[in-house]
């Protein structure tokens, strides 16, 4: 069975400062996608990144960026130049292809500060 | 806006009756998801339909029951209910052929407080 375990259960950053939250996961599988939503106060479910297992490039959306180690099984999420908007839940979140069943980890709470 | 659609986004009851919950999906969409968010928690996966069939299982209880109509939109129905159901219900929505993009789109969920 797949597992996703996001180990930091809040994290804060100053505005305009980078931030890392991290993300692990473990599989058998070879193909599958992950992904990083977030959950403001409003508690929509957003997307913000995705990435597929079989790309080596790192995806990027704007300030929004991944460190993606297939080897490692590491899926890290980083914030650039974060900003008071980005306060909010964080999910790192699993797919496998073919199954459209997705697995969340705990989550991590980021909050920005002035 | 998601274009999920569910009702209601708020409910309170009292242990032990039953409710239902409704989730439209995107136009186009034949596939719905249910997750529960309890206090502070990640999503869980409950139960998956795909064009009126159910495809995938989670952790959902026996108390628990779904189904998908004809015209695509889906019920999630909670009986017994104790305390500990209260939660966040989620249901989301994903286009056919959805190993291609691997994307879900969620409703704004149902908070469902059981007292």
């Amino acid at each position: 069975a797949q597992t996703v375990t996001q180990s930091q259960p809040e994290m804060s950053v100053q505005e305009a400062e980078t931030v890392t939250l991290s993300c692990t996961y473990d599989t058998s599988e070879n193909n599958y996608y992950l992904f990083w939503y977030k959950q403001p106060p409003s508690r929509q479910m957003i997307l913000v990144i995705r990435q597929e297992a079989y790309k080596q490039q790192n995806a990027t959306e704007n300030r929004f960026s991944v460190n993606f180690q297939k080897a490692a099984k590491s899926f890290s999420l980083k914030i650039s130049d974060s900003q008071l908007g980005d306060t909010a839940m964080y999910f790192c979140a699993f797919m496998a292809y073919n199954t459209d069943k997705l697995i969340f980890g705990t989550g991590t709470r980021l909050q920005v500060f002035p | 806006d998601s274009g999920v659609t569910q009702t209601p986004k708020h409910l309170i009851t009292a242990t032990g009756q039953r409710v239902t919950l409704r989730c439209s999906p995107r136009s186009g969409d034949l596939s719905v998801y249910w997750y529960q968010q309890s206090l502070d928690q990640g999503l869980q996966f409950l139960i998956q339909y795909y064009n009126g069939e159910e495809r995938a299982k989670g952790n959902i209880l026996e108390r628990f029951s779904a189904q998908q109509f004809p015209d695509l939109h889906s019920e999630l129905n909670l009986s017994s209910l104790e305390l500990g159901d209260s939660a966040l219900y989620f249901c989301a929505s994903s286009a056919p052929g959805t190993g291609v993009t691997g994307e879900l789109f969620f409703g704004e969920g149902s908070r469902l407080t059981v007292l």
